[in-house]
């Protein structure tokens, strides 16, 4: 499968405490996306990664979220000191060339109890 | 006032019904416009980008109208593999991020 994948694919944490998701795109494709969706509700932007620069941030991504793609590869998205807010389904999209059409991974669904 | 705006149904509706959904976006400076399916507790799937000469690929068609900001996608001869929630995108300023619209639920019934 050469699918975009994502791991875990569930994750319960307490709160407070930290975690750490992982992406890997499709190989070609040099555009990484985060986005956020939680029930009822469309994706929402987190951030965006060209090879290995994060080139743009939304407001959503508060100063507990950090993101990497130091390889230009694989990505990580960090949330420390995890509220209940976060509570979310955490997908991750690559592209080729053109934003439009993104390829979604299956997505990390995060519980902080 | 959300970026993009949608009627969340459910759309309840026979096989073989015609059924449309519409949504309206709230930045005129938007460049690029998709609708987007997500089946229950899947990733979404880009269904189809949206053109001002309007588009159509078999049963679908979408439409755009930039003056009123306002984007359509209408299903013709629905069938039960067509239920899902059906996901008005709308690029953003920077052209990078997409911005989702809640989404329509669609059922087809038998």
């Amino acid at each position: 499968d050469t699918g975009v994948s994502q791991d875990p694919r569930h994750k319960i944490t307490k709160r407070g405490q930290n975690v750490t998701f992982r992406c890997d795109p499709i190989s070609e494709h040099n555009r990484l996306y985060w986005y956020r969706q939680t029930l009822g509700q469309g994706p929402e932007f987190l951030t965006y990664f060209q090879n290995e620069a994060q080139l743009e941030k939304s407001r959503l991504l508060s100063d507990r979220f950090s993101a990497e793609r130091p390889k230009g590869s694989f990505s990580t998205l960090e949330i420390q000191r995890t509220e209940q807010g976060d509570s979310a389904m955490y997908l991750c999209a690559s592209s080729e060339n053109s934003v439009g059409e993104q390829y979604f991974g299956p997505g990390t669904r995060l519980t902080v109890t | 006032r959300k970026e993009v705006e949608q009627d969340p149904g459910p759309f309840n509706v026979p096989e073989g019904a015609t059924v449309a959904f519409n949504c309206t976006y709230s930045n005129s400076a938007s460049q690029s416009f998709f609708w987007y399916r997500q089946d229950c507790r899947k990733e979404p799937k880009l269904l189809m980008s949206v053109y001002s000469s309007g588009n159509e690929d078999g049963r679908f068609t979408a439409q755009l109208n930039r003056a009123s900001q306002y984007i359509s996608l209408l299903i013709r001869d629905s069938k039960l593999s067509d239920s899902a929630t059906y996901l008005c995108v709308v690029s953003s300023n920077s052209g990078y991020a997409l911005n989702f619209g809640k989404g329509t639920s669609l059922l087809v019934t038998p």
